[in-house]
């Protein structure tokens, strides 16, 4: 079946804009995670949804980055006045179901986002 | 929080050496952890993964071992082929519902 999918594949946006990066998960899968993925190193936690609760958004690194998943399937990753430190791999993951032993979390193709 | 710790960081084999890849966690509420194989350019793929309730998993060429007192796990790869060549990362978590923590992953690279 069809995997997590991820658009657009790349972005360049200038220093200062807002973009927005999208994922669908696999159908019917519950869990939803974004991570960070810096050149060269492993990726990093931003936020996990359960359906269409925000569980969690430790990872998030300030208040510019912001996401939703409204309807308990496809989420959108939203950075605000996006500096170059956010230049980085976007990665979304999902899961079946919150539960022990279908929790293994299938990753998406990533976003290449670059901010000039 | 977990942190992961992976070791080597990169780690060159010829074609049909084995080759080993360690990985320490510190939360011991930890209980599932997962390998991850990352061509360039491509999203992590799962190939084998190990709970805490198990000490050793095989599927064909690769094994998971897993110490939970010392909280280290490794990955084994045998009879290593070219295609093998790609980062690796380990992970831990604390199950369903919840992050994946990674270590910073190692290049592997098998030469024919």
């Amino acid at each position: 079946g069809a995997g997590v999918s991820q658009s657009p594949r790349y972005k360049v946006a200038k220093r200062g804009q807002d973009v927005a990066l999208r994922c669908d998960p696999i159908s019917g899968h519950v869990s939803l995670f974004w991570y960070q993925q810096a050149l060269g190193q492993g990726p990093e936690f931003l936020t996990y949804f359960q359906n269409e609760a925000q569980l969690d958004k430790s990872g998030l690194p300030s208040d510019r980055f912001f996401a939703e998943r409204p309807e308990g399937s496809v989420s959108t990753l939203k950075i605000q006045r996006t500096q170059q430190e956010d230049s980085a791999v976007y990665l979304c993951a999902s899961s079946l179901e919150a539960a022990a032993s279908t929790d293994t979390q299938y990753f998406g193709p990533g976003t290449r986002l670059t901010v000039l | 929080g977990e942190n992961v710790e992976q070791h080597p960081s990169t780690l060159s084999v010829q074609e049909g050496d084995s080759a080993v890849i360690k990985c320490t966690y510190s939360d011991s509420a930890s209980n599932y952890f997962p390998w991850y194989k990352q061509e360039l350019g491509k999203r992590p793929q799962l190939i084998i993964d190990i709970r805490s309730n198990v000490g050793e998993k095989k599927d064909q060429r690769i094994a998971v071992t897993l110490n939970k007192t010392a909280k280290h796990f490794s990955l084994h790869i045998t009879e290593t082929q070219p295609e093998d060549s790609a980062v690796y990362f380990c992970a831990a978590s604390r199950g369903a519902g919840n992050m994946l923590t990674f270590g910073g992953g190692t290049r592997l690279m098998v030469k024919p």
